[in-house]
């Protein structure tokens, strides 16, 4: 049973537009969310991440808006740029779960010119 | 520059052969993954590791083995590989932060089982 969920398999936006990609999770322990980005051929690399104590972190193009009560978070990136073209994993983590994360299936993302 | 590294990283082995992929890091992580990713699927984990001599089962540990004898290294091995198992797998590892553990991961190996 898949606990955190990403319904997007694709997402095509161009580029200077932003990107929304969404992910539902369904354990109220989970505490802790991030997202990663992968490219072909290469391991999954840390984007940003949100404590369950935040509604919102920043870092540059990337923002991550977490909503507890809808079990809810989305990753926005303003302004999209081809280089953000990959593949974007959302993962959850409980605080008892000793680093142990759970992954979504992924969003393919293509930033056309 | 701390890294962790996999090897090899195209792997082709018929059904029924023992198969061993390798997992080194330099970071000095006490905490190392495995997962296997498939389409549709995201990554899911197979085994973990807290520690020199700790291994634990994840979700989809059949027909998995892990062994950590030191820091560095976690290798996965396939007793008896099955065409089920052909995917990308990916080893990462993590400080001992408390719950919160940011993920290194390393490039996978893509394995083919015929």
């Amino acid at each position: 049973d898949q606990q955190v969920k990403q319904n997007s398999p694709s997402l095509s936006v161009q580029e200077g537009r932003i990107s929304i990609l969404n992910c539902d999770y369904t354990n109220s322990m989970f505490d802790y969310f991030l997202w990663y980005k992968k490219y072909p051929a290469e391991g999954p690399t840390f984007l940003i991440s949100i404590s369950s104590i935040k509604d919102k972190n920043e870092d540059g193009r990337f923002t991550v808006f977490l909503n507890k009560s809808a079990k809810h978070l989305s990753l926005h990136i303003v302004p999209s740029q081809p280089g953000d073209s990959a593949v974007y994993f959302c993962a959850a983590s409980a605080s008892d779960s000793w680093g142990k994360l759970q992954f979504g299936a992924g969003t393919q993302v293509v930033v056309t010119p | 520059d701390a890294e962790i590294t996999q090897s090899p990283r195209h792997k082709i082995t018929e059904t029924g052969r023992q198969v061993t992929l390798a997992c080194h890091q330099t970071w000095n992580h006490n905490n190392m993954f495995w997962y296997r990713q498939d389409l549709g699927h995201g990554l899911r984990l197979i085994h973990y590791s807290y520690g020199v001599q700790d291994t634990n089962k994840g979700e989809v540990s059949d027909g998995y083995s892990v062994s950590r004898s030191n820091t560095e290294d976690l290798p996965l091995t396939l007793e008896s590989a099955a065409s089920s198992q052909t995917s990308v797998y990916f080893c990462a590892s993590s400080e001992s932060r408390g719950g919160y553990n940011e993920q290194f991961f390393g490039p996978g190996t893509r394995l083919t089982v015929l």
